[in-house]
């Protein structure tokens, strides 16, 4: 099992409509989740991230934590075609070296006009 | 510019070659990450230096791969006898804390091995 999965997608939804990507995760200790957008050719840009259960907005960005669950997910509202891209989801993990991610292998996101 | 910069950003190797990849990071950043990332694949972590320390190589997939950062600043992946399947992007991403999570990536180093 790896460490962080995502749904490769492609996701495509129209302009002005809410974009969900969910991200699950193997280890119950892992304390911090990180959003990362990479457009093609271009390298992950942070866009979120989120320590505690629950919810966190950015813009139009929401984040949900479930720890419970191993779950995280990333709201996009009011989907643009500029945010067409690929989103990679990353979480720490306990008892590895401090600031050692591991990614997910992303999730295509399509806006469409 | 005050991003971190990676060069060259291609780089064609024939098998068997040896190659550089150099990572300039944000100026002050603590922390230096590198990754590989494979097509249509999440960045894997390589290594991890804080300051001149190389503090975890046990990402890296074998003694063929080498890195350094000597001075704390700059900091060069080595890849010796390389082989076809060490063609990837090359991501070198820095920190301002020790360990810290809030990473910035540069753009990358496309390495493709013939």
């Amino acid at each position: 099992q790896k460490e962080v999965e995502q749904n490769s997608g492609p996701l495509s939804v129209p302009e002005g409509a809410i974009a969900s990507l969910n991200c699950t995760y193997s280890d119950r200790g892992s304390q911090s989740f990180f959003w990362y957008r990479q457009y093609s050719g271009k390298s992950p840009e942070l866009i979120m991230f989120i320590y505690s259960n629950g919810d966190k907005e950015d813009g139009r960005f929401t984040a949900q934590l479930n720890k419970a669950s191993q779950y995280v997910s990333l709201l996009i509202r009011d989907s643009q075609p500029s945010d067409s891209a690929t989103y990679l989801c990353a979480v720490n993990r306990r008892g590895s070296t401090l600031g050692r991610l591991y990614f997910g292998r992303g999730t295509q996101l399509t806006v469409w006009p | 510019g005050a991003g971190v910069s990676q060069s060259p950003r291609y780089k064609v190797a024939k098998r068997g070659q040896d190659v550089a990849l150099r990572c300039d990071p944000i100026s002050g950043h603590v922390s230096l990450f590198w990754y590989q990332q494979a097509l249509g694949q999440g960045p894997e972590f390589l290594t991890y230096f804080q300051n001149e320390a190389q503090l975890d190589k046990s990402g890296l997939p074998s003694d063929r791969f080498f890195a350094e950062r000597p001075e704390g600043s700059v900091s060069t992946l080595k890849i010796q006898r390389t082989q076809q399947e060490d063609s990837a992007v090359y991501l070198c991403a820095s920190s301002l804390a020790p360990g810290g999570e809030t990473q910035y990536f540069g753009p990358g180093t496309r390495l493709l091995v013939l």
